[in-house]
Parts: structure tokens; C-alpha cells; sequence
């Protein structure tokens, strides 16, 4: 069973630049979540989208955004960089059965240098 | 509102020790908890759960147990190994707030054999 993947891997941008990242979850995951993990702040939740819609934000600025497809695949959006937006994004999918089965399994990540 | 405290370390141990790490959490309700680990250059991997309180979540001969009258969540391990040298967190999630985890900032952990 193919776990969950994000591309690409590495990224350098440059400030004032957007980046679009993706996330493939795990067959039959319908819930998406994106994380930013810095040395400085550590894991922050940016936002989750279950069945295309979005169900929890967390407090990041309106340049990040995010969206569902059909078919669970997720991307987020980051527009005009800052240099402070270079961080590991973390992808998480979850079957999302009920609160009490809930478990999410991460990707590799996407590294992303802002220059 | 949710949060999740963890001892930062670095903590350094030699092969063969005994492994705890302290997690303290503060949420309403009765949330799951979680115990994730990281290995450099990678994602995170669940390492353990528990969804109540006095549960006990195991794996790889990692322990945790759910102390609700203490709002803790403390990792052990008998016996470490150079393989468990890695960045541990302690996360925790609501059932009001599915797919959103709470993150502590982290320990390293460092096992020399």
C-alpha cells in the first residue's frame, strides 16, 4: 500500500515568487492536513480539507491556501514568498473514521528555501 | 486552548539505557494522544497511541500510558538502541477538531553505542 507522497521533494524560490505543493494521501483518505515545521516555531498546523472542503485552519496569513480534488489529492499555495516562509511542509492524510480511530500517517515532506 | 508540553532535551543517552521523556498536554474534553517520531531527513512516523484515559499505547518496545489526573503522556523505553536516535513529539487531537494534531516542539534524542 503506497503511503502518502509529496512533490517534489525540494524547492528554491525566490521572495515574491508563488509555490504550489502536492500532496497524494493514502488510498482511500479522505482527510488532508499541511503542517509547516521550522527550527524556530516547530510543527504549526496550516489547514485540513476533508471531501474537498476545508475543515480547520490554522493562523497563517492569507497567502497560504489550500484545496482538495475528487479524489482526495491535495495541493497548497503559497503566494509572494518571504524569506520566513522556508520550512519542511508536511503533509498528513487520515482514514477518518470516527475521532476515536483517527490516525495520521505523513509524507516525506516538502523542503522549501525561500532566497 | 489545546496545547502540548514536551521536555526539549537534547537528551544523550548510552545503548541499553532507560529512555523517559515527559509530555504534559492541556485540552478540553478527552483528546487523543500521540507519540510520533521523526528521523533525519524524513516525515513523521506514528510510533504510538492512546485514545483514553488509562490506556496504554506500545510499539517497538516503546510505552506510553494516558494519565488524565495528571494530564500526561510520558514516553519510556526499557532498553535504547542507536537505531532510536531520532526527534520524538508528543501530539495531541480532539474529536471537535479531526485532522488537526497538536505538536509539542520536540526531543532529540541521541543514543551513543
Amino acid at each position: 500500500k503506497a503511503g502518502v507522497t509529496q512533490t517534489p521533494r525540494y524547492l528554491i524560490k525566490t521572495r515574491g515568487q508563488q509555490v504550489t505543493l502536492s500532496c497524494s494521501p493514502i488510498s482511500g483518505h479522505r482527510s488532508v492536513s499541511w503542517y509547516q515545521q521550522t527550527p524556530g516555531q516547530g510543527l504549526q498546523f496550516l489547514f485540513e480539507y476533508f471531501s474537498e472542503t476545508q475543515r480547520n485552519k490554522g493562523n497563517f496569513p492569507g497567502r497560504f491556501s489550500g484545496r482538495q480534488f475528487s479524489n482526495s489529492r491535495s495541493e497548497m499555495n503559497v503566494s509572494t514568498l518571504e524569506l520566513g516562509d522556508s520550512a519542511l511542509y508536511l503533509c498528513a492524510s487520515s482514514l477518518d473514521r470516527g475521532w476515536e480511530d483517527t490516525e495520521a500517517f505523513f509524507g516525506q515532506g516538502t523542503r522549501l528555501t525561500v532566497v | 486552548g489545546d496545547s502540548v508540553t514536551q521536555m526539549e532535551g537534547p537528551v544523550t543517552l548510552s545503548e541499553e539505557a532507560f529512555l523517559t521523556i515527559n509530555c504534559t498536554y492541556t485540552a478540553t474534553g478527552y483528546p487523543s494522544l500521540f507519540w510520533y517520531v521523526q528521523y533525519p531527513g524524513e516525515g513523521l512516523q506514528l510510533l504510538l497511541k492512546a485514545t483514553k484515559a488509562d490506556d496504554k499505547g506500545s510499539n517497538k518496545g516503546f510505552e506510553a500510558t494516558y494519565r488524565k489526573e495528571t494530564t500526561s503522556f510520558h514516553l519510556e523505553k526499557g532498553s535504547v538502541q542507536v537505531s532510536d536516535s531520532a526527534v520524538y513529539f508528543c501530539a495531541l487531537m480532539r474529536g471537535s477538531t479531526l485532522g488537526r494534531l497538536y505538536f509539542g516542539r520536540g526531543t532529540q534524542l541521541t543514543v551513543w553505542p
